[in-house]
């Protein structure tokens, strides 16, 4: 079983549409949690941490379920530059390497 | 964004060539990875050095020999690699985890390798 799976898309969705995507890993050790942007051809950028409680950054907001081993990431009102790939990224308690989903790629439509 | 730079950005090389690939880290991190990311498939994690000490080497193949000579400089020598080497290699670097919000990993720019 994948450390961490994402759902690869991709999500095409119109300009101010709500998207939600989904993540589990496998580790229930797994200790710190990240979503991730990638651009075409870039560099992955943190996009947030997501902590317990669930935190929310402008139209970003994560979400962690610890028993279901499950995080989520939901963007309201999309915006043309969200069109990105998003990477779901555990780090396991004790180690400081870390493990990427595969992303899950969206497309944002006029 | 020059928190951690990458040298060359592109490389294309032969199967029986020598190079280096080259990254720097201007955050004040005391550990930094190399990583490669193939199309389609996740980041894999190649090598971790934590205080310039390899701490972790991901049954990475030989022909990638990783040297850190300082907390700043990561290189990764190439040689005699094979087609399938071709990827997008990713430095990163971070502080060492002590809690939820210090261990995040910047990233490079990356370089892309094709190997001929």
């Amino acid at each position: 079983r994948k450390e961490v799976e994402q759902d690869p898309g991709p999500f095409n969705v119109p300009e101010g549409a709500t998207v939600a995507f989904n993540c589990t890993y496998s580790n229930s050790a797994s200790q710190s949690f990240f979503w991730y942007r990638q651009d075409c051809r870039k560099e992955p950028k943190l996009l947030m941490s997501v902590y317990s409680s669930g935190n929310e950054d402008g139209r970003f907001t994560a979400q962690l379920n610890r028993a279901s081993q499950y995080i989520s990431l939901l963007i309201r009102d999309s915006k043309l530059s969200d069109s990105a790939t998003y990477l779901c990224v555990v780090r396991r308690t004790g180690a400081n390497n870390l493990f990427f989903g595969t992303g899950t790629r969206l497309t944002v439509i006029p | 964004e020059t928190g951690v730079t990458q040298t060359p950005r592109h490389l294309v090389m032969g199967m029986t060539n020598k190079k280096s690939l080259k990254c720097e880290q201007h955050l004040g991190h005391n550990a930094m990875y190399w990583y490669k990311q193939s199309a389609k498939k996740p980041l894999e994690l190649m090598f971790v050095y934590n205080f310039k000490e390899q701490t972790e080497n991901n049954s990475v193949p030989s022909r990638f020999s990783p040297e850190c000579p300082n907390s700043s400089h990561l290189f990764l020598h190439l040689h005699t690699l094979q087609p399938e080497d071709s990827a997008l290699y990713l430095c990163a670097s971070s502080q060492l985890p002590g809690g939820e919000s210090t261990d995040t990993q910047y990233f490079g720019p990356g370089t892309r390798l094709t190997v001929l």
